[in-house]
């Protein structure tokens, strides 16, 4: 079993659509759980960040962690065509001390 | 959160080269990071580079092929040594904000090795 799973996409919406993204993971140990957002050709940028169970809003995106299911989500409201790109979970454990991420998803939003 | 910078933005190399890669950063931190990520895939840790101490290596990563320095706080170099085309990848350097938790990431070095 992997210790992260994220579903590659890609993932085609209309804009305005919401969009939810999804990990799934293996080690209890995680404590720390964020989405990064990688546009093509530039490096991947913290989106959001949260280190306990339920929801944490930020404008248009929900965090969503569900600790017992081992389960995150990210949740995108009102998308637009400027959300478009790859949407990384990753995790972070003490014990490890770095940061493990899934596959990443392709979303492309189109008007 | 910090500005990154790396240079060259990209390069093709030939088979049997070695390139250094630049990472600066406009703030000291304590620890840079060394990620590559191949083509359609996630991002997988190098190596992890504090100042004034060896850079502690992945799995799967050696320092004969890998070479990291870091002189001080603001500045790394990682060598890709010997090159092969599997070694054609981009390579992002991070640093850490918050013990390691949250990372930001520099916009990366896109390498293609022929």
């Amino acid at each position: 079993q992997k210790e992260v799973e994220q579903d590659p996409g890609p993932l085609s919406v209309p804009e305005g659509a919401i969009v939810s993204l999804n990990c799934t993971y293996s080690n209890s140990a995680f404590q720390y759980f964020m989405w990064y957002r990688q546009y093509s050709r530039k490096g991947p940028e913290l989106l959001m960040y949260t280190y306990s169970s339920g929801n944490k809003e930020d404008g248009r995106f929900t965090a969503q962690v569900d600790k017992s299911s081992k389960y995150i989500s990210l949740f995108i409201r009102d998308s637009q065509p400027s959300d478009s790109a790859t949407y990384l979970c990753a995790f972070f454990s003490g014990g490890y001390n770095k940061l493990i991420f899934g596959a990443g998803t392709r979303l492309a939003v189109h008007p | 959160s910090a500005v990154i910078s790396q240079k060259p933005s990209r390069d093709i190399c030939q088979r049997g080269t070695s390139l250094t890669i630049q990472c600066q950063v406009d703030s000291q931190v304590t620890m840079m990071f060394w990620y590559r990520q191949q083509p359609g895939q996630s991002l997988t840790l190098i190596a992890t580079a504090n100042q004034g101490s060896e850079a502690t290596y992945e799995s799967g990563f050696v320092i004969d092929k890998f070479p990291i320095s870091r002189p001080n706080l603001t500045f790394s170099t990682l060598t890709v040594s010997n090159m092969s085309p599997e070694d054609s990848s981009i390579y992002l350097c991070s640093v850490e904000a918050d013990g390691g938790s949250e990372q930001y990431f520099g916009p990366g070095t896109r390498l293609t090795v022929t």
